[in-house]
């Protein structure tokens, strides 16, 4: 079946420090690629997406590149803020068919401090 | 934009009683709605999955006669945790889509369970 594995947590960064969380996946699909942001207290947030192959996603200055070759989709940030610090989840879905389910990995929590 | 609410936000129940949480989309028809525990332990485990118009599709250690699930309308559904026990604590989240549109979380459903 379809599984994600990312960078164990937990990362502790001071602020303006660039983050790299690794994210690598296995599917037979051919997936849309995901990172969810969870803050305490709430549900997962969608940061980006990125249904094709070599495409990069970004929002809020993470970004991430579809690898296909390497099947990762590592995420980064230039320079991290505070307010960043919550747990992050790598997830794939399946690109179409009416039994759509996300996989996430085990999430990875991130403490930028000031 | 596109909304998801969870009610309650947290409760507690007594080991073998039942507990009802519910699920409402906002400024979208969630055409398939996906429910998800994610328990301390684990990322998110899926319970089941509802498509409108199709069966309810329950994964492998999830039943319908533990986790019965309605989903009557294009912005609505519940689910049911039957005779709960210590096992089934957890943070219950409800994930809504429409068509084959990005999959939004509510704030989750926390159950406690004594």
């Amino acid at each position: 079946g379809d599984s994600v594995t990312q960078t164990e947590g937990p990362v502790t960064l001071s602020e303006g420090t660039s983050l790299t969380v690794n994210c690598s996946y296995e599917t037979k699909q051919y997936p849309t690629l995901f990172w969810y942001v969870q803050y305490p207290g709430e549900g997962p947030q969608l940061l980006f997406k990125v249904p094709k192959a070599n495409e990069k996603g970004s929002n809020r200055g993470f970004e991430a590149t579809y690898n296909k070759e390497a099947t990762s989709f590592h995420l980064q940030k230039a320079s991290v803020q505070e307010s960043d610090s919550a747990v992050y989840y790598c997830a794939l879905g399946e690109s179409g068919g009416s039994n759509y389910k996300l996989t996430f990995g085990k999430g990875t929590l991130l403490t930028v401090t000031p | 934009g596109a909304l998801v609410y969870q009610y309650p936000r947290r409760t507690i129940c007594k080991s073998g009683t039942s507990m009802r949480m519910e699920c409402q989309a906002v400024g979208f028809q969630a055409t398939s709605v996906a429910w998800y525990r994610q328990s301390p332990q684990k990322t998110f485990e899926l319970i089941a999955l509802s498509t409108v118009n199709s069966a309810i599709k329950y994964e492998q250690n999830f039943t319908q006669e533990k986790f019965p699930i309605s989903h009557p309308n294009l912005s609505f559904s519940s689910m049911t945790v039957l005779n709960a026990y210590l096992e089934d604590r957890g943070l219950y989240l409800c994930g809504a889509r429409q068509g084959q549109d990005t999959q939004y979380f509510g704030p989750g459903t926390r159950l406690l369970v004594l």
